[in-house]
């Protein structure tokens, strides 16, 4: 698998742009870059994903670069809801057999977010 | 109804008991997972359904048994499980299991083996 790099930890103001990066220097063509993030005592929530053009959602936006080996998470006004673990996964893709394909989760460790009142 | 609920909440058990995990979605999603989350580590997929068929089974010991009885249901029946099982066990559901379709998770069972 596709692995991530990503730093542990960052810290932001609240209403402030959060911009949380991640190297993947081993991505494929085919492999799509998705963030999910895990609030405190929660499951993972999906926030965004894209394969080369940058992305936008009603959540965040993801800004890649040309060569694909890196891209970032922006939050474009950060809130003291956004405090959570932020995970860029390479979506893998396994056949089953059938021969579906999957889209397997493999997380990394993540950044923990902080965000300041 | 975007919601995947577990049960229960919380669970302990010693290591001859036999319990199970429930998971259910309304969603009309044909692909379920399961994911276990020791304390400060990010989630590992232990199980895919697909269509109510087993796909993946990322090496889990056999005292973990994943069942798929409908296409809104997942258990996960645990027998003599060990002191180092104990953590968050996430269900996840998502349409089908391609590349594309979010996937989305319960709030997980948080399980203590003595």
């Amino acid at each position: 698998d596709a692995k991530t790099t990503q730093p542990n930890s960052m810290e932001s103001n609240e209403e402030e742009p959060v911009h949380l990066p991640c190297n993947h220097s081993t991505i494929s063509g085919t492999d799509y870059i998705h963030w999910y993030r895990q609030l405190p005592s929660q499951g993972p929530e999906y926030v965004i994903h894209g394969l080369t053009s940058n992305v936008n959602n009603r959540m965040a936006s993801l800004a890649i670069a040309e060569d694909r080996k890196s891209s970032t998470l922006i939050l474009h006004r950060a809130t003291l809801r956004d405090a959570a673990v932020y995970y860029c996964i390479l979506r893998d893709v396994t056949p089953n057999a059938g021969g579906t394909s999957y889209g397997k989760l493999t997380f990394g460790q993540g950044t923990i977010l902080t965000v300041h009142p | 109804d975007t919601e995947v609920t577990q049960t229960p909440k919380h669970l302990v058990m010693g290591m001859t008991n036999k319990k199970s995990l429930k998971c259910e979605q309304h969603m009309g999603h044909r692909a379920m997972y399961w994911y276990k989350q020791k304390a400060k580590k990010p989630p590992e997929l232990m199980f895919v359904y697909s269509y109510e068929k087993l796909s993946i089974n990322e090496s889990v010991p056999s005292r973990f048994s994943p069942e798929c009885p409908n296409s809104s249901l997942l258990n996960l029946h645990l027998h003599a499980l060990q002191p180092e099982d104990s953590a968050l066990y996430l269900c996840a559901s998502s349409y089908y299991g391609g590349l594309h379709n979010e996937q989305f998770f319960g709030p997980g069972t948080r399980l203590t083996v003595l």
